[in-house]
């Protein structure tokens, strides 16, 4: 079953613009990671948040993460064509190496 | 380098045949992980394996599918008389294994349509 949900399950920008998306899950969580996934390239890991940590960044990518409302949000700023995909969130609850819980996802479009 | 593998790209089979899905690791790669990704979804997952052995098969959805990794590298997901409800997109990861967090590589996935 799916951990969570990502909020919109569609988003429509202007290239430029910056994209946020939303991720609430269910369980407490050791990590969470997003995810983007487009026919190109298949599934390709983004970025990853402890559940200690509340903020971190990756070049254009913001991630923040609130244990206590059991939510995360992705922020792509500057958008460009090439960010249009679906976005996943994806959360681990155990140690090492996990069997990650996937969210629905955001599928994002970047109009030029 | 070499990236996750599958094949076949495409599987297209009859009600209650069986099929044979198959996955080819990042070499060195002691992790295994096999997922199901049905339309408009995020991935589901299956199974968990840490070298030959299944750590955690709690995903598989019932006893028409199993999985095996005999050597320790390349798997096989195998589903007995497949249902139309088991079409869907089969994706592979493989991680290192060794790190307290350890980022799991996805392959292309296998398109499973079940007629």
């Amino acid at each position: 079953s799916q951990q969570g949900e990502e909020d919109p399950q569609a988003l429509s920008i202007q290239e430029g613009e910056n994209a946020t998306m939303n991720c609430s899950y269910k369980t407490s969580i050791n990590n969470l990671q997003w995810y983007r996934q487009n026919s190109g390239r298949g599934l390709v890991h983004l970025i990853l948040i402890r559940s200690n940590e509340r903020e971190k960044h990756s070049g254009r990518l913001r991630v923040t993460l609130d244990t206590s409302k059991k939510s995360s949000s992705l922020l792509i700023t500057a958008s460009r064509a090439a960010d249009t995909a679906s976005y996943f969130c994806a959360t681990d609850s155990g140690g090492g190496a996990d069997g990650l819980t996937f969210g629905k996802g955001t599928h994002l479009i970047i109009q030029p | 380098g070499a990236g996750v593998s599958q094949t076949p790209s495409n599987k297209v089979t009859e009600k209650g045949k069986y099929v044979e899905l198959r996955c080819d690791p990042i070499s060195g790669h002691t992790a295994l992980y096999w997922y199901r990704q049905s339309l408009g979804q995020g991935p589901e997952f299956l199974i968990y394996f840490q070298g030959t052995g299944a750590a955690d098969d709690s995903g598989l959805p019932n006893d028409r599918f199993f999985a095996v990794r005999p050597e320790g590298s390349v798997s096989t997901l195998k589903i007995q008389r497949t249902e139309r409800g088991d079409s869907a997109v089969y994706l592979c990861a493989s991680s290192s294994g060794l790190a307290e967090y350890d980022e799991q590589f996805f392959g292309p996935g296998t398109r499973l349509t079940v007629l």
